[in-house]
């Protein structure tokens, strides 16, 4: 059974620096890998997804890469902000199946 | 699109009584997911349907919850007795057969989220 781990569970980071958010996975037979932001009280926002076959995706300051023989992707947020402040939630899809297995997330906040 | 919509936003009920959510997903959507999400576990798969037909349901907890999706504008996630360890927010997602089998879109759309609390 595939299993999705997210490290750290929180973290708490002034605004300007650089961050990495680790998530790992047991089976590495997945379709893809996606990063999602969830903000509270709200439902899922879909930030980058992975193809099995690619090792890394960017969007503006945020670069997700992927590592699947290993089972490790890692989320790196350049210059954060407060407004990143959310938290983030990793999910695999395993081959041969139609849903997601998510992590528990990492909850970010960027003070001022 | 308005996206998925999820209804209600937030309900409290007392342990013992029935709740029902609702969820309307994308139009087009042939995929509807219900996820449970709580700070124990996480975010956790219930059941999905593929169609209006039911594919997996090896996630319902417990014979207390059933769904249904009667066309493919609508479902249901229904509770029966309710109890306090059902509190959680629940979350119902859509997506597109194009998309899974591209493998190049984002896997599902999800709802706001029903924050249901049995007292």
């Amino acid at each position: 059974k595939q299993e999705v781990t997210q490290i750290p569970a929180a973290l708490s980071v002034p605004e300007g620096e650089n961050l990495v958010l680790n998530c790992s996975f047991t089976d590495s037979a997945i379709y893809n890998l996606q990063w999602f932001r969830q903000d509270p009280g709200k439902g899922l926002t879909s930030l980058l997804l992975i193809q099995s076959s690619q090792r890394e995706q960017t969007s503006g300051r945020l670069n997700a890469s992927l590592d699947k023989s290993s089972g490790r992707s890692t989320l790196y947020i350049a210059a954060s902000q407060p407004g990143d402040s959310a938290t983030y939630l990793c999910a695999v899809r395993p081959r041969g199946y139609s849903t997601l297995t998510f992590g528990k997330g990492t909850m970010l906040l960027v003070s001022p | 699109d308005a996206g998925v919509i999820q209804s209600p936003r937030h309900e409290v009920t007392e342990m013992g009584q029935e709740v029902t959510l609702r969820c309307k997903p994308i139009s087009g959507h042939d995929y509807l997911f219900w996820y449970r999400q709580t700070m124990m576990r996480g975010l956790e798969l219930l059941i999905y349907f593929n169609n209006n037909v039911p594919i997996d349901d090896s996630g319902m907890p417990e014979d207390r919850f059933s769904a249904k999706m009667p066309n493919a504008s609508f479902s249901t996630l229904k509770i029966q007795p309710s109890e306090p360890r059902d509190s959680a927010v629940y979350f119902c997602a859509s997506s597109s057969t194009l998309y899974i089998r591209a493998e190049s879109e984002p896997e599902a759309f999800f709802g706001q989220g029903t924050r249901l609390t049995v007292v």
